[in-house]
């Protein structure tokens, strides 16, 4: 069936550092994916999306590739703030539903 | 706008005890959803509709039913509450215009609910 497969969490890192939270998804049909964000006490928002092989999504300087080759989606920024602390998402969406990762939990130190 | 809202935010119950969830949207959207979150789960698909008066099962909709009698309401209910279900749930909405709007799903703030 459809799966998205994400990097376990949590993951700490400095302010100013890179990101890649790395995602793989099954490729039956044609897929869009996306990556969302939960803030702490909150519901999920989109960060941003993909709908076809090579697209690239980008919003808040994250950006990340549908990677048809590889069936890949991971999420990029390349520095890291404080408020970017949230668990991280990516999704697929066929068949009628969107189907989520785990979740990677993201905490950004001072 | 308010986007979608639940209600209520929290609640508890006993083993046993029912209770209905109420998720709302404003963006005329056809298509509703309702998720529960789990540690180390993800969300996952309990029951969905594509417009009034249908609804569909999803990944995990034992012990829950749904209602969408009006096209901005989705209701969620549980008749028999097992401390299995305690749990964050969530409502999610998306236009039926697919080319436009790409499946993007608009998520409400979430209910917690604990059954013990």
């Amino acid at each position: 069936g459809d799966s998205v497969t994400q990097m376990e969490g949590p993951v700490t890192l400095s302010e100013e550092a890179f990101l890649t939270i790395n995602c793989t998804y099954t490729a039956t049909g044609y897929p869009s994916l996306f990556w969302y964000v939960q803030y702490p006490g909150e519901g999920l928002q989109l960060l941003l999306k993909a709908t076809k092989a090579d697209d690239k999504g980008s919003n808040k300087g994250f950006e990340a590739t549908y990677r048809k080759e590889t069936t890949s989606f991971h999420l990029e920024k390349g520095s890291v703030q404080v408020s970017d602390s949230a668990v991280y998402f990516c999704a697929r969406f066929g068949n009628e539903k969107l189907t989520f990762g785990t979740g990677t939990r993201l905490t950004i130190i001072p | 706008n308010a986007g979608v809202t639940q209600t209520p935010k929290f609640r508890v119950l006993k083993t046993g005890q029912s209770m209905t969830l109420l998720c709302a949207q404003d963006m005329n959207h056809e298509y509703m959803y309702w998720y529960r979150q789990d540690p180390g789960m993800g969300l996952r698909l309990i029951h969905y509709s594509v417009g009034e008066g249908t609804t569909a099962k999803g990944e995990v909709p034992d012990g829950y039913n749904v209602s969408r009698l009006k096209k901005q309401n989705f209701l969620l209910g549980l008749e028999s509450a097992a401390p299995s279900q305690t749990s964050v749930y969530f409502c999610a909405s998306s236009s039926a215009d697919r080319g436009r709007y790409s499946y993007e799903q608009y998520f409400g703030p979430g209910t917690r609910l604990t059954v013990t």
